[in-house]
Formats: structure tokens, C-alpha cells, sequence
């Protein structure tokens, strides 16, 4: 059980347009879920919280306009990058918690910025 | 201050011995939940093991165990005959109890294991 998905599993765009990354719970209901950056041989940096039917709270340095992110229910949140540069070519890693002390991670997507 | 440190950026070890990655935390919160993760290649983020402050016995998840010292606020990992399949990065992990679900990480140590 806790399986978590995205999609796409990989993106590759041009400059300027815009990029929807899905994150769904498969075999649970994630009360939150957890937007992540990570760059090369780096730590994941957390991006932003959200929970269900609330709006997302974003860390510190984050552009809340321009990572979109909308958890519509308890198995999915998407995180949109818009208008997307190429310094926005990173992995993009979701999770998902239903509970404190659990947080369940999905397998990434790594986007490229053309 | 670092909520989570990690001072190995590398470790090695031959295969079938023990190797210990690191890990120190920083908090004041009497309740907080200490994870480990292993990161391969390919991204995906595993969960390896859980230890929580008001455990009384350290950890223990098959090869993986925990070395929960908690005057010391340390909580290494300790993996016992290491295999090949071994070699990621892993990152260490605390989620503090008064602070919602976010979780503070590491920067992690990555290991190589030689056969």
C-alpha cells in the first residue's frame, strides 16, 4: 500500500510555455501533500505544502504565481509551472501524507526547459 | 541552524560489511518523527525506516537499523551486510510534532558499495 504517482515521469518544453505535473495517491486519501525541488547531487527543497481544499503554503523564495499548485482532492495535487525558463529544468518530486508521521513519495518528473 | 545534518557528502564500503551513515538533528520539540530514505539513480525517493522520540527500542527494518541516541540527538543509520544494490544516496529526515507534516532533510551521503 501507499503508492504514489506522477505524471509525467519526464517533460521536456520550450521556453515560455507552461508545464502540469500530476501527483496522485493511488492506494490512499493524503490529507497533505508536499511539492519538492531537487537538483543535482542535492537535497530535496521543499517547495510547498498543501492540504485538500485549502490553498497551498509555499516556503520562503517560492513563486506562488509561478508554481500553480492546486490540490483539488484527497488523491491529487498538481503543481504547474508556468511560464517556464530554462532555470526551471530541475526534478520535481511529490508526496504524499495521511498521516504525521508518514510521507510517501512519488517517483519524480524531470523537466526540461528548452 | 540545520535541522538535519549530514557530514559524509560520501561513503564507501565492500560488499557484505556494516556501514553507519550519519546523522545529527536539531530541535526543540519533545515530539518529532526521524526518517532515513534511499535515493538510486533513477530518483525515486524509498522509504528505508522510522524512528519516533518516544520510542523506547532503536529501530530495526530487516538490514536497516537505526542508532537512536537521543541525548545526543543523533540517529544513524546503520546497514548490515551491504549489497551492491546498496550504492544511492540517502538521506536522513525529521518531521517535528508542533510544525504540521513538513519534513526537514539532509543533504544527504551517497554510498558506494564495492564488491
Amino acid at each position: 500500500g501507499a503508492v504514489v504517482s506522477q505524471h509525467p515521469s519526464w517533460v521536456i518544453c520550450k521556453s515560455g510555455t507552461s508545464v502540469k505535473i500530476e501527483c496522485r495517491s493511488l492506494d490512499f486519501q493524503a490529507t497533505t501533500m508536499f511539492w519538492y525541488r531537487q537538483f543535482p547531487k542535492q537535497s530535496l527543497m521543499l517547495m510547498a505544502t498543501s492540504n485538500e481544499g485549502s490553498k497551498a503554503t509555499y516556503e520562503q523564495g517560492v513563486e506562488k504565481d509561478k508554481f500553480l499548485i492546486n490540490h483539488a482532492s484527497l488523491t491529487l495535487s498538481t503543481l504547474t509551472v508556468t511560464s517556464a525558463h530554462p532555470e526551471d529544468s530541475s526534478f520535481y518530486i511529490c508526496s504524499a501524507s495521511r498521516s504525521p508521521y508518514e510521507q510517501y513519495f512519488g517517483p519524480g518528473t524531470r523537466l526540461t526547459v528548452t | 541552524a540545520q535541522k538535519i545534518t549530514q557530514t559524509q557528502p560520501g561513503m564507501f564500503v565492500q560488499e557484505k560489511e556494516a556501514v553507519t551513515l550519519d546523522c545529527t538533528y536539531d530541535t526543540s520539540d519533545p515530539s518529532y518523527g526521524l526518517f532515513w530514505y534511499k535515493q538510486p539513480s533513477s530518483g525515486e525517493m524509498i522509504f528505508l525506516i522510522y524512528q519516533g522520540s518516544y520510542d523506547q527500542q532503536n529501530a530495526t527494518e530487516g538490514r536497516y537499523s537505526l542508532n537512536f541516541q537521543k541525548a545526543r540527538k543523533s540517529a544513524n543509520l546503520v546497514i548490515s551486510a551491504s549489497q551492491l544494490g546498496d550504492s544511492a544516496m540517502y538521506f536522513c529526515a525529521m518531521r517535528e510534532g508542533g510544525t504540521g507534516n513538513q519534513f526537514y532533510f539532509g543533504t544527504g551521503t551517497s554510498l558506494t558499495v564495492i564488491p
